[in-house]
């Protein structure tokens, strides 16, 4: 069971350097949605999908793109990386009903130096 | 911004001991979540707390939703070392709106020593 696969799991960077994270989920799920997670702070949403075509800016998105690019995959692109960014990525998919929990990716460590 | 808070932020008890966590805010939730996560991977559901006052248990687990929906606690009875891990609690304001955000607090890290 596959459910949300992140890709890749880990990565260093440079300051100034772009890469984009990959996410694709195989549940069928209309809604989408990239978080960070610091130390304390829990998770922050960066960006969300709620259907396929529709992007839309959560608590912190700057510095930040992201792409829906069909019903499977949503991915995140840091343009231009800075050490503020250095955090760990999860991807998430939430069913269409109304209390469905969001189902994560295991994550992508990102290192900026 | 809604925020959800949570203490305490790390706990450490001896296998056996009873522990709580809370989950605080200001704003009224539709339904609130908690959370586990083991290291080096995202977070798994336990339970969907949705009518004020709602008590739910799983196991050794109890969960209530405040009266007011703005506010939670989760309860483990004889904390067992298979129980640490990181705790989150996350509030939904809007039941059907398309996309659903989630507001998660903080996190609570349990520790359970043997």
């Amino acid at each position: 069971n596959a459910g949300v696969t992140q890709t890749p799991k880990f990565q260093v960077l440079k300051t100034g350097q772009s890469m984009t994270l990959q996410c694709a989920q195989d549940m069928n799920h209309n809604s989408m949605y990239w978080y960070r997670q610091d130390p304390g702070m829990g998770l922050r949403l960066i960006y969300y999908s709620a259907s396929e075509g529709t992007t839309d800016k959560g608590e912190v998105p700057n510095g930040y793109n992201v792409s829906r690019l069909n019903k499977r995959e949503f991915s995140l692109r840091l343009e231009s990386a800075a050490p503020s960014q250095t955090s760990v990525y999860f991807c998430a998919s939430r069913g269409p009903d109304g209390y469905q929990p969001q189902h994560f990716g295991d994550g992508t460590r990102l290192s900026i130096l | 911004t809604q925020l959800l808070e949570q203490s305490p932020q790390f706990l450490s008890i001896q296998e056996g001991e009873n522990l709580t966590v809370y989950c605080n805010s200001s704003s009224v939730f539709s339904s609130l979540q908690w959370y586990r996560q083991e290291p080096g991977e995202g977070p798994v559901l336990l339970v969907t707390v949705v009518t004020g006052g709602e008590v739910k248990k799983l196991k050794r687990l109890t969960f209530q939703f405040g009266d007011a929906r703005k506010d939670s606690s989760l309860h483990i009875t004889a904390a067992q070392p298979g129980d640490t891990g990181l705790y989150l609690c996350a509030g939904a304001q809007k039941v059907m709106a398309a996309g659903n955000k989630l507001t998660f607090g903080g996190g609570t890290r349990v520790l359970v020593k043997p």
